[in-house]
């Protein structure tokens, strides 16, 4: 089975500063990679996806991925922290049957 | 486009009653719908897989008779709680693709489920 790992738990940056989510997945062929975001109390909502093509994956809101088949990372990227940035967000792979597999989240706090 | 709705948002009620939620694709047809739970601070758990028209796959260790769920036609499925106790408090979210496959889900806002 198809897993996915978010190795923080939370993670706090300054607003203006850059931010990086790292995401971790174990599978045999090329997988299918998203990342969401979710506020408290609230459904998740996607950032950004990777099926195929080019590995560097510009998504909403100003975040990107990088896909990088050789350390099998999809870790999630920004260049400059927002205060509205503060949420739970989730790396998940698409499995077998279309199931999604979401890691353990990572928590973004952010402060001013 | 691709809003999926969830009602209600939020319901207490006491112990030994059954509780429906639903889940309705407001601007596409889902054959697929997804049950996920989600507990204080945790990930989603994939509860089961709701097929239009057949029966639900449940995930290893989800009762069955606990957790029904009811794909009734391509824009609604219902879960119910049957017997609700306590340890049945949590955050129940659906999803579902508007072009099936692998394609992203799109989530309902979830039901926070308080069981007294």
């Amino acid at each position: 089975a198809q897993s996915v790992t978010q190795p923080d738990i939370h993670i706090t940056v300054s607003e203006g500063a850059s931010l990086e989510l790292r995401c971790n997945y174990s599978y045999g062929a090329t997988p299918y990679l998203f990342w969401y975001v979710q506020s408290p109390g609230q459904g998740l909502q996607l950032l950004l996806k990777y099926f195929s093509g080019d590995t560097l994956v510009q998504g909403i809101k100003g975040f990107e991925a990088e896909f990088k088949r050789s350390q099998s990372s999809f870790n999630l990227r920004k260049p400059s922290v927002h205060w509205s940035d503060a949420a739970e967000y989730f790396c998940a792979v698409g499995e077998a049957g279309f199931k999604t597999i979401f890691g353990a989240g990572t928590r973004l706090f952010v402060k001013a | 486009g691709a809003v999926v709705s969830q009602h209600p948002s939020w319901v207490i009620c006491k112990s030994g009653t059954s509780v429906k939620i639903e889940c309705r694709s407001l601007d596409f047809q889902a054959t697929t719908m997804f049950w996920y739970r989600q507990f204080p601070k945790q990930s989603l758990m994939l509860m089961a897989t709701s097929n239009e028209g057949s029966k639900a796959t449940y995930e290893q260790g989800v009762e069955k008779d606990k957790f029904l769920i009811n794909h009734a036609s391509l824009t609604l499925s219902t879960l119910t709680v049957t017997s609700a106790h306590p340890e049945d408090s949590s955050f129940y979210i659906c999803s579902a693709s508007d072009r099936g496959g692998y394609q992203p889900q799109h989530f309902g806002d979830g039901t926070r489920l308080s069981i007294l």
